[in-house]
């Protein structure tokens, strides 16, 4: 497709299971970044990678969190044993380069997570 | 430390109005870049325009216009003739070299055009 794609878009778990999230970016956008929105309040960063590297997690709010793109395109983001306050928005972003020119970075429609 | 401030939580105007949406920045990095997202009731988060820190020359689109200061660290939104149609909630965000792009987002503005 033409945008960055995300699945699932809905997911209730309960919590103490493990979800996880993928995002599809734009084909040939080399970095990608995950995002994490809460109601009524701006997205907040999580971590990012430029190809198959993750170049940046500062934002994993802790170990429960962790990330992945192995071959440098589709991404997973994973919460394990969720918990109710991990309850958001989560959202994906590609963009062309990771700084520079074309750093702009196109959003997926998010995946909102719930948990019981 | 990078921070956007952006302390219109919500402006509501009718349409055909002119609309200003600001947006104050805090950064020590020299080169950095400035964003506005635009986030209708639908949900998404659509990317409106890109400015780099060397670049303050203003920009219109459209009914659309941005003014870059640097010497007040702003990066204010203009919407000209609003329409029912821009009614959203409108981020400014902040991306410095430094730390590889990562977006930092104000709390955003909610704007309601009526008719």
């Amino acid at each position: 497709g033409a945008g960055v794609s995300q699945s699932p878009r809905y997911k209730v778990t309960k919590r103490g299971q493990d979800v996880a999230l993928r995002c599809d970016p734009i084909s040939g956008h080399v970095s990608l970044y995950w995002y994490r929105q809460a109601l009524g309040q701006g997205p907040e960063f999580l971590t990012y990678f430029n190809y198959e590297a993750q170049q940046d997690k500062s934002g994993l709010p802790n170990d429960r969190f962790s990330a992945e793109r192995p071959e440098g395109s589709i991404s997973t983001l994973t919460i394990q044993r969720t918990e109710q306050r991990d309850s958001a928005m989560y959202r994906c972003a590609s963009s062309y380069t990771g700084t520079g020119v074309k750093n702009e970075q196109f959003f997926g429609p998010g995946t909102r997570l719930t948990v019981l | 430390a990078q921070k956007v401030t952006q302390a219109q939580t919500e402006i509501s105007v009718v349409e055909k109005e002119d609309v200003t949406l600001d947006c104050v920045y805090e950064t020590r990095d020299t080169t950095y870049y400035l964003f506005w997202y635009k986030q209708p009731p639908s949900g998404e988060l659509v990317f409106l325009i890109r400015r780099n820190s060397f670049d303050e020359q203003n920009e219109i689109s459209g009914r659309y216009s941005w003014n870059f200061q640097k010497s007040t660290s702003s990066f204010n939104f203009t919407i000209t003739a609003s329409q029912v149609v821009d009614s959203a909630v409108y981020f400014c965000a902040l991306s410095e070299a430094e730390y590889g792009n990562k977006l930092v987002f104000g709390a955003g503005t909610i704007l309601r055009v009526k008719s």
